[in-house]
């Protein structure tokens, strides 16, 4: 199986922050990469497939970007419906395989 | 606007099968273009891809799971569900459906709301 390893975890930053989490995967997964986000409770819900494509709907303070095998997934400027825990995910080969998570707090 | 539902028994007994379907309604589960799946999350734990099958049948499953697992289609009842069978507490988990695109990508765009299932006797 490829493993996905985040980090921070986790991540404590303030309203207006920029953040930056990453995910690297265990063997090479081209742009098979897509980020969730996810609210206590609730469903994860897309953000980013193929690592930089911006789901629809998804506000453009999202961005992802891939350099070999590690990817990153940044938000520009933090609001308050962003506090979340954010999953990445490979789908290059299954079983499709996610990262263990990133809990974005508030600081 | 396409929308997925979980159902199915929120307890079950240790060794026993969990049965869970998933009903999809605003589209059919019939379109080409995608592949339905499900997902489970341990409580206050991290995302486990069960398996996926395509409308026409030819499920894939998880390695880990597969000895346990079925996942079916029913076109006439635009559903698609869920057997795990000989489950412990470690099935104990949120349980979600979800649509994901059958080519290039593969991302999973529209889930359930997901079911909480509980092993205990």
């Amino acid at each position: 199986d490829i493993q996905m390893t985040q980090s921070p975890s986790p991540l404590s930053a303030s309203v207006g922050d920029r953040v930056t989490i990453t995910c690297r995967a265990s063997q090479t997964i081209s742009t098979y990469l897509n980020w969730y986000q996810q609210k206590p409770g609730k469903a994860p819900k897309l953000l980013i497939y193929a690592a930089s494509s911006l789901h629809s709907g998804v506000p453009s303070r999202f961005s992802g970007s891939a350099s070999g095998t590690d990817f990153t997934l940044s938000i520009s400027s933090l609001q308050p419906e962003d506090f979340a825990t954010y999953y990445c995910q490979q789908t290059y080969s299954t079983p499709y395989t996610f990262g263990q998570g990133t809990k974005l707090e508030i600081k | 606007q396409l929308q997925l539902q979980e159902s199915g028994p929120g307890l079950v007994k240790p060794s026993e099968t969990l049965s869970l379907t998933c009903t999809v309604s605003g589209g059919s589960i019939s379109d080409s273009t995608y592949f339905w799946g499900w997902i489970r999350q341990p409580p206050g734990k991290g995302l486990e891809w069960i398996g996926s099958i395509y409308y026409s049948g030819s499920p894939d499953y998880n390695p880990s799971l597969t000895s346990r697992v079925t996942i079916s289609v029913d076109t006439s009842k635009n559903q698609f569900s869920l057997k795990l069978s000989s489950v412990t507490a470690a099935d104990t988990a949120v349980y979600y459906c979800a649509r994901h695109l059958g080519s290039w990508s593969y991302y999973f765009d529209c889930w359930g709301q997901g079911k909480l299932v509980t092993v205990s006797s």
